[in-house]
């Protein structure tokens, strides 16, 4: 068990729709990566967080959006969902932006299929 | 993004032999260079990582070469064994940037065959 908790675990829902993820990090962990993990793309970084703000962004589409809040829980929002958004949907955690040892804590992950 | 070329694909080992992934990256930028091995419905999780100052690091049945001219690294498992069927990514970092995200390879699954 990393620490990091997603939820929900698995959810289906129709093109157009809009979905919320949520991810709560590992106790004193400061900053939250979102990942997007397809069969063909493999593990693609989406955005970082670190208490609270914007570190950096990846490949994440402008339909998606993120934010990190003071109590540290993160939420990867999607909205106007297509087909292709279907994936394996992770958060990680850190202690730091550029922890000492650069270990990254992933959950177990959020299965999106969209209809 | 900068890509991080990973092979094989997939890889079918013997109880007991050797399994052998590889990596190249482009950016030498890079300092951090770790493995992660990923179980079905599990997240992955860090097994060994290296920095640029050695060219070796061994934990265990898990050893990375790492060759920072030729800009490719590798990880060898010796003695193999069924419970090391996962998947393995090889992934990159950079220090000093703010962020500390890695960027992947597309994954290697293990296979281990009794």
């Amino acid at each position: 068990d990393s620490g990091v908790t997603q939820t929900p675990k698995h959810l289906i829902t129709a093109t157009g729709q809009r979905v919320t993820l949520r991810c709560s990090p590992r106790s004193g962990d400061l900053s939250v990566y979102w990942y997007q993990q397809s069969l063909d793309q493999g593990l693609q970084f989406l955005i970082h967080y670190y208490n609270g703000e914007e570190r950096a962004k990846g490949n994440i589409l402008e339909r998606f959006s993120a934010q990190q809040f003071p109590d540290l829980h993160s939420e990867l929002n999607l909205s106007s969902l297509e087909l292709g958004d279907s994936a394996l949907y992770f958060c990680a955690s850190s202690v730091t932006p550029a922890g000492n040892t650069g270990e990254l804590f992933f959950g177990e992950g959020s299965r999106l299929t969209v209809l | 993004q900068q890509q991080v070329k990973q092979s094989p694909q997939s890889l079918i080992v013997q109880k007991g032999g050797i399994s052998i992934i590889n990596c190249a990256y482009e950016n030498t930028a890079f300092d951090y260079f770790p493995w992660y091995q990923q179980f079905p419905g599990k997240g992955p999780a860090l097994l060994i990582a290296i920095r640029p100052d050695v060219s070796e690091k061994k934990e265990g049945r898990f050893t990375i070469s790492f060759n920072k001219s030729a800009k490719q690294f590798s990880l060898h498992i010796m003695d193999s064994q069924p419970g090391d069927s996962a998947t393995y990514f090889c992934a990159t970092s950079m220090s000093g940037a703010g962020s500390y995200q890695l960027t992947f390879g597309k994954g290697t699954k293990l296979s281990v065959i009794p």
